[in-house]
């Protein structure tokens, strides 16, 4: 099962920031959290990944709390190619090695 | 292209009918990976491979369900005696095993199936 809770739907207007927030209360010492993303009809995509320390690559930011129970993923300036299913996962780095996807959320960049 | 990529895109078969899936890795990756995804529902993983061995199976992965890497390079996928809840995506995905933090998976665009 995902170890992860997210909104179903989020809605942003292009140019602004999108911030995706993403639970997981349960998480271990030993688990980062990575984000991906499917946009329609095509694979997952990768995005970030950060274990207790923000990240930042040219996709995005990913904001995590002290206490590593939530974060947050910031696309700066969202652009209508940016509309797709948001996956937030936790995982160890090392040993199993399957992703386990929740229902994700689905981010809407209006023009 | 040097990403992942999978063969056919669309199948279209009948109720009990056998199909195959191919799967190309990225070339230097030695994890290659299944998930299925059915509508409206995120990915599940299926199985996983290091280079030719078949490491992990999910119990989703019933026994009309077998997956293979011979040389470890491409991986195929059968579904025998197909049924109308086989009807899904079926994507891969490959990733180099590294002990740095990164092994980011990458995958293809996937296969869908439709049983009828």
């Amino acid at each position: 099962d995902a170890k992860t809770t997210q909104p179903t739907s989020m809605d942003c207007a292009e140019g602004r920031a999108a911030n995706l927030p993403c639970n997981h209360s349960t998480i271990s010492g030993n688990e980062y959290v990575y984000w991906y993303r499917q946009i329609h009809s095509q694979g997952p995509q990768y995005i970030i990944h950060g274990l207790k320390n923000n990240e930042t690559n040219e996709m995005a930011s990913l904001i995590i709390t002290e206490d590593r129970k939530s974060s947050t993923l910031i696309l700066p300036h969202a652009t209508l190619r940016d509309t797709a299913v948001y996956y937030c996962i936790v995982r160890v780095l090392q040993g199993a090695q399957k992703l386990v996807f929740g229902q994700g959320t689905r981010l809407t960049i209006n023009p | 292209d040097t990403g992942v990529s999978q063969d056919p895109r669309h199948k279209i078969t009948k109720r009990g009918q056998n199909v195959t899936f191919r799967c190309d890795p990225i070339s230097e990756h030695n994890r290659l990976y299944w998930y299925r995804q059915t509508l409206g529902q995120g990915p599940e993983f299926l199985t996983y491979f290091q280079n030719e061995a078949q490491l992990e199976k999910s119990r989703l992965l019933s026994d009309r369900f077998s997956a293979e890497r011979p040389k470890g390079s491409f991986s195929t996928l059968e579904i025998q005696r197909t049924e109308q809840g086989d009807s899904a995506m079926y994507l891969c995905a490959s990733s180099l095993m590294s002990t740095s933090p990164g092994g980011e998976q990458f995958f293809g665009p996937g296969t869908r199936l439709t049983v009828l």
